[in-house]
This record gives structure tokens, C-alpha cells and sequence, in this order.
């Protein structure tokens, strides 16, 4: 499962509070994303980092930021939830030389 | 941006028989092409993969086709199985982003 976990795996909150996801990877990738997979839409690309502090937005970036202050951890954080950001969120790596990426095991997010 | 179409939404199969996913993807730069098993619960788990600049790949009961000047490319899976039964994505990456189709969801009835 190429050393990725997620923290953490479920959590139900509520509009207005402020969020924040982790992502672990044991592995030293400097690549990592991160992804939200609704109902027909697939998954799609929220924001990634390529170094640490080197970070670029996404396909649907708005209403979330990142941080990554260490090569194993990628923080994504939901500053003010809205019901909208209710999903399943995705951590990725992707190895250097690669192009395949590999997901972590996912967070349950549902904001009432 | 890239955008990926996948078809079809949904796909019902009898036990040894075939199933075909097909995907367009609209950047004729993107190069290179995965696909995607995702069980009920689980991470999506890379099953195969292409790039741009072969025409197929086959890894046993599974295997992939590109057609570069079309802009569309495949998933075969051959003599399927019960355990086959799951939602399959396909994606293109262009430039370290990747954009996914919207799933097919495949059973394979006993």
C-alpha cells in the first residue's frame, strides 16, 4: 500500500468549523496529492505538492488549502466546511521515475 | 484543461464473458494513461496502465488499447470473474495532473 495513511479515516462535523486532513507517507516521495471522489464525478484533483513547501492548485481547489512543512506529511484543510465539501478524500504519492500514482486508504468527511 | 469521458456508466456481464470500458480524453498531449479498480470501501488500486507511445499492453485477463489519433483508448477484460465486479476509472495525465473519467461500474453475475 506503498506506506500511506490517512488521519483521519472518518469524520463528521459541522458548517463553519475548520478542518484539517493528514496524509503520512513512510517512503520519502515528493510527490503527493490529494483528491475528492463524489458520485459521478470520479475523483478529482484538489491541490499537490512536489517539495516541501512547494505546493500548486488543483482542478477544484477552492475553499481548501494545504501545507506540507515535512517530506512525509501533506496537510489539507478545510478552513470553514460547508455541506458542498462532504466527500471522500484521497491521498496520493507518486514515486519518483513513475508516473503511476497510489492512493492512501481515504477519509470519510460529512459535514451536517 | 484535460477532460476525460468514460462509457459506460454501468456494465452487467455473465460470468466468462468479456467487458469492454471505453474512454476519450480531449489533450491530444497527455501521454500518459491508467486504469483504475476501486472494491466497494477501498483506494483505487492501479490495474494496468499505457502510454502514449504504444498501442497496447496486455498483463493476463487484462488489457488496455490506445488510439492516439482518435483520442480514445480501452479496457478489455477477458473471461471475467465474480471478483471482477467493481467500479473501474480511467484517467489521463497531462503535465503532473491527472483527470479520471467518472467510473463504470461493472458486475459480473454468476
Amino acid at each position: 500500500d506503498a506506506g500511506i495513511t490517512q488521519s483521519p479515516r472518518h469524520k463528521v462535523t459541522e458548517t463553519g468549523t475548520p478542518v484539517t486532513l493528514r496524509c503520512h507517507q513512510t517512503e520519502n516521495h515528493r510527490y503527493m496529492y490529494w483528491y475528492r471522489q463524489d458520485p459521478g464525478h470520479g475523483l478529482r484533483l484538489i491541490h499537490y505538492s512536489y517539495g516541501v513547501k512547494d505546493t500548486d492548485k488543483g482542478e477544484v481547489s477552492d475553499g481548501y488549502s494545504v501545507s506540507r512543512s515535512k517530506t512525509e506529511d501533506f496537510l489539507l484543510t478545510l478552513e470553514s466546511a460547508t455541506s458542498s465539501q462532504t466527500s471522500v478524500y484521497f491521498c496520493a504519492i507518486r514515486p519518483g521515475g513513475e508516473e503511476t500514482q497510489y492512493f492512501g486508504p481515504g477519509t470519510r468527511l460529512l459535514v451536517l | 484543461g484535460e477532460n476525460v469521458e468514460q462509457h459506460p456508466s454501468t456494465l452487467s456481464v455473465q460470468e466468462g464473458d468479456s467487458a469492454v470500458i471505453k474512454c476519450t480524453y480531449s489533450d491530444s498531449a497527455s501521454n500518459y494513461f491508467p486504469w483504475y479498480k476501486q472494491e466497494l470501501g477501498k483506494r483505487p488500486q492501479l490495474i494496468i496502465d499505457i502510454r502514449s507511445n504504444v498501442g497496447e499492453k496486455k498483463d493476463q485477463r487484462i488489457a488496455v488499447t490506445l488510439n492516439k489519433t482518435a483520442k480514445h483508448f480501452s479496457l478489455h477484460i477477458t473471461e471475467t470473474q465474480p471478483e471482477d465486479s467493481a467500479v473501474y476509472f480511467c484517467a489521463a495525465i497531462l503535465n503532473n495532473d491527472m483527470r479520471f473519467g467518472a467510473g463504470t461500474r461493472l458486475t459480473v453475475k454468476p
